[in-house]
């Protein structure tokens, strides 16, 4: 069984230009989250999709945004980048129910210059 | 909001010895994750605990939930070089099982 894909793997991008990050779940999962990874930070909370509805959401400006599309892939949308953005940022998903466990891809690593 | 403290943050042990990380919650735990990270790639499930007083082990690797103390301790026994890495604990919202609370993780060496 496939696990979760992200693309890219790598992006490098300008400040005040904006990024878009693809995440693929695993084969019958619901349920998609987005993290951002930062040394400073670690890792916090962005929003879940399920079932194409965002079902949560953390404590994040505006400029992040996400979406769910009918096959359970998803993207995440970063506008108006600034240096701060730069961060691991990585995709979980599940079947969505309160025993089910998070399973994570592999990332995808934005540099913002 | 929820903190969690994770302790010790770094530890560097002999092959073969023992070794034990805690995670401390700053709230009521309604389940806790624990994690594997290499560094700069994603995280893998190691285990994952719902109810006081639960314990689960996977290989050489135990996890057990103390409720009433809201804390977690991962325990490996024997340890190998393939246990290396950042061991992170997640606890879960009550507002949402998918959204984590993680704490700073716990950087591991193992020494040949």
């Amino acid at each position: 069984k496939a696990g979760v894909t992200q693309t890219p793997r790598y992006l490098i991008k300008t400040r005040g230009q904006q990024v878009t990050l693809s995440c693929s779940p695993i084969s019958g999962h619901r349920s998609v989250s987005w993290y951002q990874q930062t040394p400073g930070q670690g890792l916090q909370f962005l929003f879940e999709y399920f079932s194409e509805t965002q079902r949560n959401k953390g404590n994040f400006p505006g400029r992040f945004s996400g979406r769910q599309f009918s096959n359970s892939r998803s993207e995440m949308n970063v506008s108006t980048l600034e240096l701060g953005d730069s961060a691991l940022y990585l995709c979980a998903s599940s079947k969505g129910g309160g025993n089910s466990p998070l399973h994570f891809g592999n990332g995808t690593r934005l540099t913002v210059t | 909001s929820q903190e969690l403290e994770q302790s010790p943050q770094s530890l560097i042990v002999q092959e073969g010895k023992n070794l034990t990380i805690n995670c401390t919650s700053s709230k009521t735990l309604y389940g806790l994750y624990w994690y594997k990270q290499k560094y700069g790639e994603g995280l893998i499930f190691l285990m994952m605990l719902q109810k006081g007083g639960e314990e689960k082990s996977h290989e050489k690797i135990t996890a057990k939930l103390d409720e009433k103390k809201q804390q977690s301790s991962l325990h490996i026994t024997a340890s190998q070089p393939s246990h290396a890495g950042i061991y992170l604990c997640g606890a879960a919202s009550n507002t949402g099982f998918q959204k984590l609370v993680f704490g700073t993780g716990t950087r591991l060496l193992v020494s040949p």
